[in-house]
């Protein structure tokens, strides 16, 4: 069945590094992919996507490629800051039907002045 | 906008006892919701899929008798774990979808302690 799978945690950078969270993907036809975050207390939000092969997804700094070749969503950011410690999620959205998400684990990523 | 909350955002309660959890959207209607499980450092797993005014699709392995969804307005589901016992401790999560959207915007979860 369809799947995701993001790299384990946690990732803990200084501020300034470079992030890159790993996600591959495994999906009949052809899926939306997507990254959320979870900032401490709060629920998550959609942080970028892309809805077809090559498009680039860019939020905040962060980017992710839609790469149907390695079925890969790789998540990264140039430099980082304090707050964007959080959990991130990779997830793909299956067309048809309730356009359900299926998620991947989650990765926290923890950045130190 | 498009802001979830969930009530409560944790309970504790005894084995064999129901507990009920609210899901609303604030400022926004939604036509459709969706209740996901997430076990420690674990994904997120839909259970339900939920639509105003009729009866919710369960993903399979997912109990409907045991984990009872009601979608009775456009701005409110509630999920009921009947009977709990303590393998259903867990972190519930729902997300709702506006008419004619594909976005999910999430509630902040409830944390479930059966002791």
């Amino acid at each position: 069945g369809d799947s995701v799978t993001q790299m384990e945690g946690p990732v803990t950078l200084s501020e300034e590094a470079f992030l890159t969270i790993n996600c591959t993907y495994t999906a009949t036809g052809y899926p939306s992919l997507f990254w959320y975050v979870q900032y401490p207390g709060e629920g998550l939000q959609l942080l970028l996507k892309a809805t077809k092969a090559d498009d680039k997804g860019s939020n905040k700094g962060f980017e992710a490629t839609y790469r149907k070749e390695t079925t890969s969503f790789h998540l990264e950011k140039g430099s980082v800051q304090v707050s964007d410690s959080a959990v991130y999620f990779c997830a793909l959205r299956v067309a048809g039907g309730y356009n359900k998400l299926i998620f991947g684990a989650g990765t926290r990523l923890a950045v130190h002045p | 906008g498009a802001v979830v909350s969930q009530h409560p955002s944790w309970v504790i309660c005894k084995s064999g006892t129901s507990v009920k959890i609210e899901c609303r959207s604030l400022d926004f209607q939604a036509t459709t919701m969706f209740w996901y499980r997430q076990f420690p450092k674990q994904s997120l797993m839909l259970m339900a899929t939920s639509n105003e005014g009729s009866k919710a699709t369960y993903e399979q392995g997912v109990e409907k008798d045991k984990f009872l969804i009601n979608h009775a307005s456009l701005t409110l589901s509630t999920l009921t774990v009947t009977s709990a016992h303590p393998e259903d401790s867990s972190f519930y999560i729902c997300s709702a979808r506006r008419q004619g959207g594909n976005e999910q915007f999430f509630g902040p979860g409830t944390r479930l302690t059966v002791l």
